[in-house]
């Protein structure tokens, strides 16, 4: 079955790059139409997304987002890592990364997300 | 921020039926539909249905979505206590190449 975790640092400093970490299994990202996202969560707000790489390597990004995030992905090892530069307590968030159904295009499945709080 | 519009609320009484609408615009649910999904308090967001109203394997039949025009809608029948959760749509928007989620709307059984 498909499983996704993220990992990474629980508290990051204000202006500190933040680098988050998607394990995954049950499906490979060389596939075509596959893909993994990125979408955070503010404590108790809603869901925003971030990022997304494709089995290709094509990325996209939140608009808003885009001038500090890196999405990348390491096939061999079964990750995506996603960078996030110039961080700011508004980011505090649930971050979550999900797999991109190849058929439907939608994220279907969730990792349980990591909470980052950006705190001096 | 949320690029699709849902009402921030709805409350419905024990076995009663819940129709939870989502907004955007022709770029975005007017042109694939939308997808739902479930987050119940400290826990991830759960699929419901994908965009054209296909649900995952294992979903509920009680949950079914349907799409007008720029509105998406997802209708809970026979409403349950574990149906209490915050319900999300999301999208692809083809002219920001972004996915776009909604505010989300809390569902209350009463």
């Amino acid at each position: 079955q498909i499983t996704l975790k993220e990992s990474g640092p629980t508290l990051v400093k204000p202006t500190q790059t933040l680098t988050l970490t998607c394990a995954f299994s049950g499906f490979s990202l060389t596939t075509s139409g596959v893909g993994v996202g990125w979408i955070r969560q503010p404590p108790t707000k809603a869901l925003e997304w971030l990022a997304l790489i494709y089995w290709d390597g094509a990325e996209r990004y939140s608009p808003s987002l885009k001038s500090r995030l890196t999405i990348t992905k390491d096939t061999s090892k079964s990750q995506v890592v996603l960078t996030m530069t110039n961080m700011d307590p508004v980011d505090t968030s649930i971050y979550y990364c999900a797999h991109r159904n190849a058929v439907y295009g939608d994220l279907d499945y969730w990792g349980q997300g990591t909470l980052v709080t950006v705190s001096s | 921020q949320a690029g699709l519009t849902q009402p921030p609320s709805v409350s419905k009484g024990l076995r009663q039926t819940a129709t939870l609408t989502c907004t955007g615009n022709s770029n975005n649910v007017g042109n694939q539909g939308a997808a739902w999904l479930q987050q119940h308090q400290g826990h991830p967001p759960k699929l419901l249905s994908y965009r054209g109203n296909n649900r995952p394997s294992g979903i509920s039949e009680r949950f079914s979505a349907s799409g007008s025009g720029n509105t998406a809608s997802l209708t809970i029948t026979g409403l349950q206590p574990e149906d209490e959760a915050d319900y999300y749509c999301s999208a692809w928007d083809s002219s920001l190449s972004a996915w776009v989620f909604g505010g989300g709307t809390k569902l209350t059984v009463l």
